[in-house]
């Protein structure tokens, strides 16, 4: 059975605290994304990656960075964590199809709180 | 450039009633389209996609048609019930050439259904 294994399930940390999300994949995906959902925003990318080592920023990387160093492993880093980054996290992976039709599979999502 | 828009919810709707949720797209070339379905307390998990213009996409008595002359891919039920209840989200992936697998997602529809 296809799994996206996220580290934490919820998680609270302080202000300037550096905090690691980590998500694992055992799917031989290629792409690999972060996202956060808020209410009444959706999904928004935060980061993805198409292979070891490599990066794309998505469309609210401020604040975050991205570590990609095993195919099957994707980690999102806040540095300095701030209150408004209190969401839910949703790692996601994808093979590379080659005609954009491919299947994003997610995790069952981080919650973290910063105090 | 790409973006989806999806009915705003939240819908609560009585057992065996019909379920619409409407979603339009903007997108360059030639996207697939997609619902999601995010379950309490769960990531999000594909319900059905469509690939190319007319296609049908079904699952679990849901459908939805792509419809490229009025950019739509909107969600149906006949006959929904209570299990249903959780948040979909219409997205899209880009051009068929992208190897990346970006989807683009909505902001989500909150259904809630009564018995």
């Amino acid at each position: 059975d296809v799994k996206v294994t996220q580290s934490s399930r919820y998680l609270v940390k302080r202000t300037g605290e550096k905090v690691f999300l980590e998500c694992v994949q055992d799917m031989d995906h290629e792409n690999m994304f972060w996202y956060r959902q808020d209410p009444g925003l959706g999904l928004r990318l935060i980061y993805f990656s198409y292979d070891v080592k490599m990066k794309e920023k998505g469309d609210i990387p401020e604040g975050y960075s991205v570590s990609r160093e095993k195919k099957e492993r994707f980690s999102l880093i806040l540095e300095s964590a701030s209150t408004n980054q209190t969401s839910m996290y949703l790692c996601a992976s994808s093979l590379r199809t080659g005609g954009g039709t491919g299947e994003l599979f997610f995790g069952e999502g981080s919650r973290l709180t910063v105090l | 450039g790409n973006s989806v828009t999806q009915m705003e919810g939240p819908v609560t709707l009585s057992e065996e009633a019909f379920l619409t949720i409407n979603c339009t797209y903007t997108a360059t070339g030639y996207p697939s389209l997609f619902w999601y379905v995010q379950y309490p307390g769960e990531g999000l998990q594909l319900l059905l996609k469509a690939t190319k213009a007319d296609d049908k996409g079904s699952n679990k008595g849901f459908e939805a048609t792509y419809r490229k002359e009025t950019t739509s891919f909107h969600l149906e039920k006949g006959s929904v019930q209570v299990s249903d209840s959780a948040v979909y989200f219409c997205a899209l992936s880009e051009d068929r050439g992208s190897t990346l697998g970006r989807l683009y997602f909505g902001r989500g529809t909150q259904l809630t259904v009564w018995p």
